[in-house]
């Protein structure tokens, strides 16, 4: 099965900061999902990728499929972007192919 | 669209007590799962089904039952709840197993006695 490890477990940041997140696997995968989940909330896709940058906003999602690395990127954080972030991979095992990490805890403070 | 709905949002039973998640979603997705997270765990997938009829068992299924005899419909049933099922179970939905990004319910929160 495939290992998804997620750094930093916990960020504190203050608002305008340039955030970085990452997502390293150990098998080869087809797709890499970001999801975001507020506090109490539901969870949200915020990026599918294979190969790559995608930008969505303020979101910046690139993958390494050589390194077997992913970053999520938010520039000028706010507040509302205080949420787990959760890396989830497709391909290298699992019943139905995917595999999460553990998320990242985002805060923001103003 | 109302994407994925969950219900119920909350629920305490006792241990021995047996209940079903509802999970509907109106997107005609085949594929539909049920997931449990708890803390300082990553999402684990309980069953899945990649189409009406069709069900199998995730990572950990033992006490919980599926079925799916429509498309929109994935019901989770809790067969005689344990203390160890005490966690917050997400439904999702994709387009077909391995395609698509993937929707998710809101979350129900599951307390057993």
């Amino acid at each position: 099965k495939n290992e998804v490890e997620q750094s930093p477990q916990n960020l504190t940041a203050q608002e305008g900061e340039f955030i970085t997140i990452n997502c390293s696997y150990s098998v080869g995968i087809s797709a890499l999902h970001w999801l975001q989940q507020h506090p109490g909330g539901g969870i949200v896709s915020l990026f599918m990728l294979s190969s790559g940058k995608k930008k969505h906003g303020r979101l910046i999602a690139t993958i390494n499929i050589q390194e077997k690395h992913s970053s999520l990127h938010i520039t000028a954080s706010h507040p509302r972007d205080s949420a787990v972030y959760i890396c989830a991979v497709e391909g290298g095992g699992g019943a139905d192919g995917l595999t999460f990490g553990k998320g990242t805890h985002l805060i923001i403070q103003p | 669209n109302a994407g994925v709905t969950q219900t119920p949002k909350f629920q305490v039973l006792k241990t021995g007590q047996s209940m079903t998640l509802q999970c509907a979603q109106d997107m005609n997705h085949e594929y539909m799962s049920w997931y449990r997270q708890d803390p300082g765990m990553g999402l684990r997938l309980i069953h899945y089904s990649v189409g009406a009829g069709i069900t199998d068992q995730g990572e950990v299924p033992n006490g919980y039952n599926v079925s799916r005899s429509t498309t929109e419909d994935f019901p989770l049933r809790l067969l005689s709840a344990a203390p160890s099922q005490t966690s917050v179970y997400f439904c999702a939905s994709r387009m077909a197993a391995n395609t698509g990004e993937l929707f998710f319910g809101e979350g129900s929160r599951l307390t057993v006695l």
